[in-house]
């Protein structure tokens, strides 16, 4: 079964630090890919998304993703960690054309530190 | 006004109980989806619908139903709530017509709680 692993469920970082947070998916068949934002007690919200249109993907609040086919990876990064960043962040990937159904990942909490 | 509302937002039942969590939808799109969330698992796909005669089992159907009464309503019904079933659940919608990837987007959620 096609899955979706985000590796660590939870980063910590300090205010001004880069973030990385890592995805990996079980297929090399290209998919399309996303990354969401949970801020605490409310819906998910959508970060970015890859299209096949560039392998470096821009999203809200200066995260951005790219994607690497070789590694099937698609890595969430910001620069500089700022205090409203922490929340949880779930990678979810779709295989199967119009007709497949979204894959998450467990999901990470990132923690900003003062 | 939120493109997609849930109702309620909380809930506390008991085991046995029969509930009905509320979705509704102002973005016009034809897809709508059921997840519950449990820490430490993600999202798990409960049902879902392309349109509103199509209605299809997830990963997690079991102890669940739904309803899709119009484009823009999506219901789902616990027949016998049970405590495992205590979870944060989220509904979404998306558009294969506007959205070439069919892009998800989510409710606000419904906290549940089976006691």
């Amino acid at each position: 079964a096609q899955s979706v692993t985000q590796l660590g469920s939870h980063v910590s970082v300090s205010e001004g630090a880069l973030v990385l947070l890592r995805c990996n998916y079980s297929s090399s068949v290209p998919p399309y890919l996303f990354w969401y934002v949970q801020y605490p007690n409310q819906g998910l919200q959508l970060l970015l998304k890859y299209t096949s249109a560039a392998t470096l993907v821009k999203g809200i609040n200066d995260f951005e993703a790219e994607f690497k086919k070789s590694e099937t990876s698609f890595h969430l990064t910001k620069p500089s960690a700022h205090m409203s960043d922490a929340a949880e962040y779930f990678c979810a990937v779709k295989w199967g054309g119009s007709q497949g159904n979204l894959i998450f990942g467990k999901g990470t909490k990132l923690s900003v530190k003062p | 006004d939120a493109d997609v509302t849930q109702t309620p937002r909380n809930r506390i039942t008991k085991t046995g109980k029969r509930i009905m969590l509320e979705c509704s939808q102002t973005k016009g799109h034809d897809r709508m989806y059921w997840y519950r969330q449990d820490p430490g698992l993600g999202l798990r796909l409960i049902y879902y619908s392309f349109d509103v005669k199509d209605i299809n089992k997830g990963e997690i159907s079991d102890g669940y139903s739904v309803s899709r009464q119009a484009q823009a309503k999506f219901s789902l019904s616990l027949e016998s709530a049970i405590p495992n079933q205590t979870a944060l659940y989220f509904c979404a919608t998306s558009d294969l017509r506007t959205s070439g990837t069919d892009t998800q987007y989510f409710g606000p959620g419904t906290r549940l709680t089976v006691l």
